[in-house]
């Protein structure tokens, strides 16, 4: 069973410092893995996906990277605003005709203005 | 309003009643998922909707739990009997496709409190 461990639980940063999430995954055998954003009293907002293939993904202040082989998925977030405060979570699938997603628990951040 | 639609976006109800929950896909999505996040933890996947393909119910915790999907668009979880664990936020989320490949859009979710 895919295990699916994002550290840390909490972040707490002051504005204009980079946000680094870490994402890890114990079967490393997977199609792709998604970043989504979470909101307090919101749904899930799908950031990037990046597929087993790709190391890196790009969008804006964001950028993700994947390492398969070691189970692991960064986020990067530059020059983070108070508007990023939420939760984010990493999410894999397992291959191209498993559409359930593995979740991990989220890391939490807070940047303070 | 294109997104994904859940109602209500709060229950509370007292144990051993039965609660339903409902989730508005987006237009054209042919693919609806139901996920359950507890407190702390990470989404639970309950059941996918692909079509007119049979549901995958293997994520449902207990058989007091059920779906349904009409028409291919609207759907329908049900719980019965409810006990305190059921407590949650339940997430709907819907693709235009089967296949991981493309992104699941998630509605609100209906938080839901077992008193």
């Amino acid at each position: 069973k895919q295990e699916v461990t994002q550290i840390p639980a909490a972040l707490s940063v002051p504005e204009g410092e980079n946000l680094v999430l870490n994402c890890s995954f114990t079967d490393s055998a997977i199609y792709n893995l998604q970043w989504f954003r979470q909101d307090p009293g919101k749904g899930l907002t799908s950031l990037l996906l990046i597929q087993s293939s790709q190391r890196e993904q790009t969008s804006g202040r964001l950028n993700a990277s994947l390492d398969k082989s070691s189970g692991r998925s960064t986020l990067y977030i530059a020059a983070s605003q108070p508007g990023d405060s939420a939760t984010y979570l990493c999410a894999v699938s397992r291959n191209p005709n498993d559409y359930k997603l593995s979740f991990g628990a989220g890391t939490t951040v807070t940047v303070r203005a | 309003g294109a997104g994904v639609s859940q109602s209500p976006s709060n229950k509370v109800t007292e144990k051993g009643k039965d609660v339903e929950l409902r989730c508005d896909p987006i237009s054209g999505h042919t693919a609806l998922y139901w996920y359950r996040q507890s407190l702390g933890q990470g989404l639970e996947f309950l059941i996918y909707f692909q079509g007119n393909s049979a549901p995958d119910k293997s994520g449902l915790p207990s058989d007091r739990f059920s779906a349904e999907r009409t028409g291919g668009s609207v759907s329908t979880l049900t719980i019965q009997r409810t006990q305190q664990e059921d407590s949650a936020v339940y997430l709907c989320a819907s693709s235009l496709s089967a296949s991981p490949l493309g992104a699941q859009y998630f509605g609100p979710g209906t938080r839901l409190l077992v008193l």
